[in-house]
């Protein structure tokens, strides 16, 4: 089976300007969840969808962050107004289940600079 | 809140040598689990291990090995018998059991940059 996928793979912008990442979980996987590393930090968890309902957004870090999923297939993570801080890896990942015998897949990342 | 602590930003290790990467972490909880994810150049996480907060027994996996202290908060990662495809970095993750069951709400580590020397 194909992995998570996300794309760009790496994203350059100027501040001020929007950007959408975009990932695609594994089919079948309700669960999908967005993540984030700013340089030298810890991964963050951003928010949690379970099919399209956002299960947790409690990592989401401000209004500028904009996360859907319709339909309950892929997602898009938009950032606009792009802030300096907002630099970093974003990751997403998918599990089947919520249980602890559905592994989480996590794809390759999206690097966004902010410039 | 839970905390997840990697005191050593790199690590190098030779070829066919054991090394040890160390995680510490804070909670209240008594019952979460732990993993060890590795983050190859390529830049995909894999799952290398996992442990239930519940078994006294450390988890291994193959050349991979825990040493699960739960009261010392202290869960470090062996690698025995170093290959070159283990040059990566290695974060440690913590997650509550009371998060429903789901295993995405994951707090990590900043991360362990692990070099193997040929």
């Amino acid at each position: 089976e194909a992995g998570v996928t996300q794309f760009p793979s790496h994203s350059v912008i100027e501040k001020g300007q929007t950007v959408t990442l975009r990932c695609d979980p594994i089919s079948g996987h309700d669960n999908l969840y967005w993540y984030r590393r700013v340089m030298g930090k810890e991964i963050k968890f951003l928010l949690h969808f379970v099919k399209e309902s956002k299960q947790d957004e409690s990592g989401m870090p401000n209004n500028r962050f904009l996360a859907e999923r319709t339909g309950g297939t892929y997602s898009t993570l938009k950032v606009q107004p792009a802030e300096l801080e907002d630099s970093g890896v974003y990751f997403c990942a998918s599990s089947r289940w919520q249980g602890d015998n559905s592994p989480l897949h996590f794809g390759n990342g999206t690097r966004l600079t902010v410039t | 809140a839970q905390t997840v602590t990697q005191s050593q930003p790199e690590m190098s290790v030779q070829e066919a040598e054991t090394v040890t990467l160390s995680c510490t972490y804070d909670t209240s909880e008594s019952d979460y689990y732990l993993f060890w994810y590795k983050q190859p150049p390529s830049r995909q996480m894999i799952l290398v291990i996992r442990q239930e907060a519940y078994k006294q027994q450390n988890a291994t996996e193959n050349r991979f090995s825990v040493n699960f202290q739960k009261a010392a908060k202290s869960f470090s990662l062996k690698i025995s018998d170093s290959q070159l495809g283990d040059a990566a970095m290695y974060f440690c993750a913590y997650r509550s059991e009371n998060y429903g069951g789901s295993q995405g709400n994951l707090i990590f580590g900043k991360g362990t940059k692990l070099s193997v020397k040929p």
